[in-house]
């Protein structure tokens, strides 16, 4: 596709409920990075997958968060028992190398109710 | 660790007015910096870089020079419009190594009136 594509675009689940969050990164892309943007706290690292490299998860908040990227390609992140500390705009970005230009995502806003 | 700092908004300007956003960072090594932009229902968009101490990245009217001994990136622009009402974030990705990931201030917003 011509840009970053995340799905869906907006979640509200219930407290305690698993939910999943998909990034479909720029084709040819081989880094891919995950990053929850909450009110008034700017931009956490979550998670950074590099080709086939182990994925850095230094910013995983929590063990009930987790993320897969199957084929080199789409990402998943998972968020197991969902809190309402939890709701936040979760947003991907890919980029073609390592010193290229990362392109974001429009986000998935997670409302945790 | 690295970390990047920059000034608490809401900044609200005349259309007109000039504009700095300040940001410093900390890091070591020599970082790339970087300054992105969200508009009102929009992604975040690359608003300009720098790569090496001294450069000035500029982008649709907006300049920041890489400052290496003051380790600060401050974002100017000599006229704003309403158009540029935005939310700014400044960042730095490390020097070398495998981690890669972008490091962002907590974003600054910024309100243009007519």
């Amino acid at each position: 596709g011509a840009g970053v594509s995340q799905s869906p675009s907006n979640k509200v689940t219930e407290k305690g409920k698993d939910v999943e969050l998909r990034c479909d990164p720029i084709s040819g892309h081989t880094a891919l990075y995950w990053y929850r943007q909450s009110l008034g706290q700017g931009l956490e690292f979550l998670i950074y997958f590099q080709g086939n490299s182990a994925p850095d998860k230094s910013g995983l908040p929590s063990d009930r968060f987790s993320a897969e990227r199957t084929g080199g390609s789409v990402s998943t992140l998972t968020i197991q028992r969902t809190q309402q500390e939890d709701s936040a705009v979760y947003l991907c970005a890919s980029r073609a190398g390592q010193n290229t230009e990362a392109f974001f995502g429009q986000g998935t806003r997670l409302t945790v109710v | 660790g690295d970390s990047v700092t920059q000034m608490e908004g809401p900044v609200t300007l005349s259309e007109e007015a000039f504009l700095t956003i300040n940001c410093t960072y900390t890091a070591t090594g020599y970082p790339s910096l970087f300054w992105y932009v969200q508009y009102p229902g929009e992604g975040l968009q690359l608003l300009l870089k720098a790569t090496k101490a001294d450069d000035k990245g500029s982008n649709k009217g907006f300049e920041a020079t890489y400052r290496k001994e003051t380790t600060s990136f401050h974002l100017e622009k000599g006229s704003v419009q309403v158009s540029d009402s935005a939310v700014y974030f400044c960042a730095l990705r490390p020097y070398g190594g495998s981690q890669g990931n972008l490091i962002f201030g907590k974003g600054t917003k910024l309100s243009v009136k007519p």
